[in-house]
């Protein structure tokens, strides 16, 4: 199946820094890239959808300016933690779509996750 | 908008017992997916099974096994003869054909040796 990476796999910052976390599909171009956040013991939420070349579409109660996604190419997605504080800390997973043919099922693979901590 | 119930918070069994982890959706698409998803301690999403609302037969994969009933709106996942190799924490997700995934809550299976 296709294959997606997260980079970094473990962050740890302090307070008030702002971190990237990258998304990226390896052996296929997605046009369609989503964002989770899992705090612990707990389900995946969806934060938000990222299509390429357009604004990303955030879920209720997300905050824009906060979480800032950028999907610039067909292969690459960023979420960007702005001024980052302990209540962020949480697994973000990207997921990235391939597109299905015809009426085919739009088939998501997930990301491994990046575990954040701030400090 | 789909709404998918795991009622079951946590479940602990010794090697090689049956287990059946439930799941119960509710949706007013007549078109929708199923999945089942296996989240070891290592934090990845592991795919197990994707299922759409026309395809109501059972299927078997090995010792894992998977009952759909739409009469129920239950999608339950058996997996058979557990083994310490299947703790973990398995998530059932529904979506309406638009890849945006709702999550149930998540079952974490305990097996014991």
């Amino acid at each position: 199946g296709a294959v997606v990476s997260q980079h970094p796999s473990r962050v740890i910052c302090k307070s008030g820094t702002s971190v990237k976390i990258e998304c990226r599909s390896l052996d296929f171009q997605a046009t369609t890239m989503f964002w989770y956040r899992q705090f612990p013991k707990q389900s995946l939420m969806l934060m938000a959808t990222s299509n390429e070349g357009s604004k990303a579409t955030y879920e209720q109660g997300v905050e824009k300016d906060k979480f800032l996604i950028n999907h610039a190419s067909l292969t690459l997605s960023t979420l960007t933690v702005t001024s980052a504080h302990p209540e962020d800390s949480s697994f973000y997973i990207c997921s990235a779509n391939v597109p299905g043919q015809g009426t085919a099922y739009n088939e998501q693979f997930f990301g491994p996750g990046t575990r954040l901590t701030v400090l | 908008a789909q709404k998918v119930t795991q009622a079951q918070t946590e479940i602990s069994v010794v090697e090689k017992e049956d287990v059946t982890l439930d799941c119960v959706y509710e949706t007013r698409d007549t078109t929708y997916y199923l999945f089942w998803y296996k989240q070891p301690p290592s934090g990845e999403l592991v795919f197990l099974i994707r299922r759409n609302s026309f395809d109501e037969q059972n299927e078997i994969s090995g010792r894992y096994s998977w009952n759909f009933q739409k009469s129920t709106s239950s999608f339950n996942f058996t997996i058979t003869a557990s083994q310490v190799v299947d703790s973990a924490v398995y998530f059932c997700a529904a979506d309406s054909g638009y890849s945006t995934l709702t999550f149930g809550k998540g079952t974490m299976l305990l097996v014991s040796p």
